[in-house]
């Protein structure tokens, strides 16, 4: 079956340091979905893309659709403590809104 | 979100034991998911429901029941819980407007002992 997997499980960075982490899926995509979930917390809808190579930013985070819709990455610039949390793709697979999350990703932020 | 809720909160339990956790949303979407989360293993979808008179199986549906009763309401049970169902577990809605974008209860933490 489908299979979207995430790199790296755990990063520990310093504040200030940039963070990126990476999402790969098995299958063609129809879209990718980004998902914070603090600490305790339940995961939150962060953004999607749709078009092959598509960038967009939310100002420190940067997100890419790899041109053959099987890869995305988040970019994290100059991290702070309250980008603290589990990173999670989610890869679309058409009209049936059904996702296939990532194994995501924890960032830890040392003040 | 707030428009999504779950009871109970935390459940503790034995094994062979039969448990409901339920699910409710005032967002008024027609579709409701059920996952587990577990260290390591991101979200696994269980159960979902496109509406009322619609069950589909996830990638990890044995061992697990779901019952749509309504538009808002998606119930899941453990007819007889086992030690390795101890997870977090998270309902989530989404509406076809809105692109698939999904919203998630608070979730449930389930102790099987």
């Amino acid at each position: 079956g489908q299979q979207v997997m995430q790199i790296p499980q755990y990063q520990h960075v310093q504040e200030g340091e940039d963070f990126t982490t990476y999402c790969n899926s098995s299958t063609t995509l129809s879209n990718i979905q980004w998902y914070k979930q603090r600490p305790g917390g339940h995961p939150v809808f962060l953004i999607q893309l749709v078009k092959s190579g598509e960038v967009k930013k939310q100002k420190r985070l940067t997100f890419q659709f790899g041109e053959a819709k099987k890869n995305s990455s988040l970019h994290i610039t100059a991290t702070q403590t309250t980008d603290v949390g589990t990173y999670f793709c989610a890869g679309g697979g058409g009209a049936t809104n059904k996702l296939i999350f990532g194994t995501g990703t924890l960032l830890a932020v040392q003040p | 979100d707030a428009d999504v809720t779950q009871t109970p909160r935390n459940r503790i339990t034995k094994t062979g034991k039969r448990i409901m956790l339920e699910c409710s949303q005032t967002k008024g979407h027609d579709r409701m998911y059920w996952y587990r989360q577990d260290p390591g293993l991101g979200l696994r979808l269980i159960y979902y429901s496109f509406d009322v008179k619609d069950i589909n199986k996830g990638e990890i549906s044995d061992g697990y029941s779901v019952s749509r009763q309504a538009q808002a309401k998606f119930s899941l049970s453990l007819e007889s819980a086992i030690p390795n169902q101890t997870a977090l577990y998270f309902c989530a809605t989404s509406d076809i407007r809105l692109a698939g974008t999904q919203y998630f209860g608070p979730g449930t933490r389930l102790t099987v002992l």
